[in-house]
């Protein structure tokens, strides 16, 4: 199985401000990444996949990046509503494995 | 509108049984894979099942093989897990999930039915 490796676990940033998550990959999984937000009580929403590409109606803020094992999501300057857990996912090999998530707080 | 609904969760005894539906609508059904992810109270999110849109090809977390079975009707745009020998670790929001039509991401998602496994 691919363990996926999230970092930090906790972000603590004031609005406007850049957040940068990682998230490691145990081996590689070429660029079968995607990035999900979740809010309290929500189901996720995916934000990211082929490690780069924004889903539909993703503001232009966020950005993903990396290949292979190591992968980037930028949050360019963060909106109050940004505020969540994110998780990284591998869909490159069975069994699908998510990140531990980093959650994004208020500084 | 895209959507997905869940049912079936509740309260079961451990060693018990519970049978989860999801609804899907406004797309086609039968073209799309699915997928069922957990999340435990106050943990990540796990990966538990897949269904091709043919049913051909099934694969499950080692946490619930050989205890869950997924299934779907297509004709009646419906993703099933039936779960048995549930234990307590099983405890969790259930959620049904569709892949983007361009690559296996998870897109569309449901909000998720609750299930606790409990004396």
């Amino acid at each position: 199985e691919i363990v996926m490796t999230q970092s930090p676990a906790t972000l603590s940033v004031s609005p406007g401000e850049r957040a940068t998550l990682s998230c490691r990959a145990s081996q590689s999984v070429g660029s079968k990444l995607a990035w999900y937000q979740q809010k309290p009580g929500q189901a996720p929403r995916l934000l990211m996949f082929g490690a780069s590409t924004r889903a539909t109606g993703l503001p232009v803020r966020f950005s993903g990046g990396g290949s292979e094992t190591e992968f980037i999501l930028t949050i360019s300057s963060l909106q109050s509503e940004d505020f969540a857990v994110y998780y990284c996912q591998q869909y490159s090999k069975w069994p699908r494995t998510f990140g531990g998530g980093t959650k994004v707080e208020l500084k | 509108e895209v959507r997905l609904v869940e049912s079936g969760g509740g309260l079961a005894q451990p060693g018990g049984s519970l049978r989860l539906s999801c609804a899907a609508s406004g797309f086609t059904f039968s073209s799309f894979s699915m997928n069922w992810v957990r999340q435990a109270p106050g943990k990540g999110l796990e990966w538990v099942s897949y269904i091709s849109s043919s049913t051909r090809t099934i694969y499950y977390a080692d946490s619930v093989k050989g205890r869950f079975t997924i299934s779907r009707d297509n004709a009646e745009n419906s993703l099933f897990l039936q779960m048995t020998s549930l234990r307590a670790e099983d405890t969790a929001v259930y959620y049904c999930s569709r892949p983007l039509s361009v690559s296996e991401a998870f897109d569309i998602w449901g909000q998720g039915t609750v299930v606790t496994v409990s004396s």
